[in-house]
């Protein structure tokens, strides 16, 4: 099975801060990523799919890039109310591995 | 408005079962692949199960297959997550999430979840 290693575990950042995640498939992925953000005690929320595509309604400080193995999700200017855990996943065949989270904190 | 509301979650002993819904509301569920994902307490998320649009293809996680069963009932529009013979290491938060589309099978829309419970 192909599987997920995000970096960092976790971090802190400025406010207004460029801040850099990275994901890295142990197998080639092609661009079938998606990044999600999960806020402390709701839901997951779909950030970008297909590497670098930005999901509706979602701010366009964010964004993605990448392909095949190494990928990255960028927040141009961190805001207040990015604090969330970030999760890549890969979903071109099953299993549909997660990365095991990056959790964001403001300094 | 694309809903997902599920049901059914609680505290259940070692060895029993438990069966969580998910029922679909402003859309067809017919038309999509559907998945669960898993949170256990503190840690991150884990892809569970997923079954396609008509029921017939169904892959599991490796620690759950065997034990757990995804199916669905298109008439009701509604998504089943069947957990037999429970373990400690199950207890987590469920949540059945949609795909985006045929073509996109990443998830974009997800119920609000369902805790499960299992002591040791």
């Amino acid at each position: 099975d192909t599987q997920m290693t995000q970096s960092p575990s976790s971090l802190s950042a400025s406010i207004g801060d460029r801040v850099t995640i990275t994901c890295r498939a142990s197998r080639d992925i092609s661009n079938y990523l998606a990044w999600y953000q999960q806020k402390p005690g709701k839901v997951p929320k779909l950030l970008i799919y297909s590497a670098s595509t930005l999901q509706s309604g979602v701010p366009s400080r964010f964004s993605g890039s990448g392909s095949w193995t190494d990928f990255t999700l960028t927040i141009s200017s961190l805001q207040p109310e990015d604090v969330a855990t970030y999760y890549c996943q890969k979903y071109d065949t099953a299993p549909y591995t997660f990365g095991q989270g990056t959790k964001l904190e403001i300094k | 408005q694309e809903q997902l509301v599920q049901s059914g979650g609680g505290v259940v002993e070692p060895g029993r079962s438990l069966r969580v819904s998910c029922v679909a509301s402003g859309f067809n569920l017919r038309n999509f692949d559907m998945h669960w994902v898993r949170q256990a307490p503190g840690e991150g998320l884990e892809w569970v199960a997923v079954i396609s649009y008509d029921g017939y293809n169904k892959y599991y996680t490796e620690s759950v297959q065997g034990r757990f069963t995804i199916s669905r009932d298109n008439s009701r529009n509604t998504l089943y997550l069947q957990m037999n013979d429970l373990r400690p290491e199950d207890t987590a938060v469920y949540y059945c999430a949609k795909i985006k589309n045929e073509w996109l099978r990443l998830l974009d829309s997800w119920g609000q979840g369902s805790v499960v419970t299992v002591p040791s």
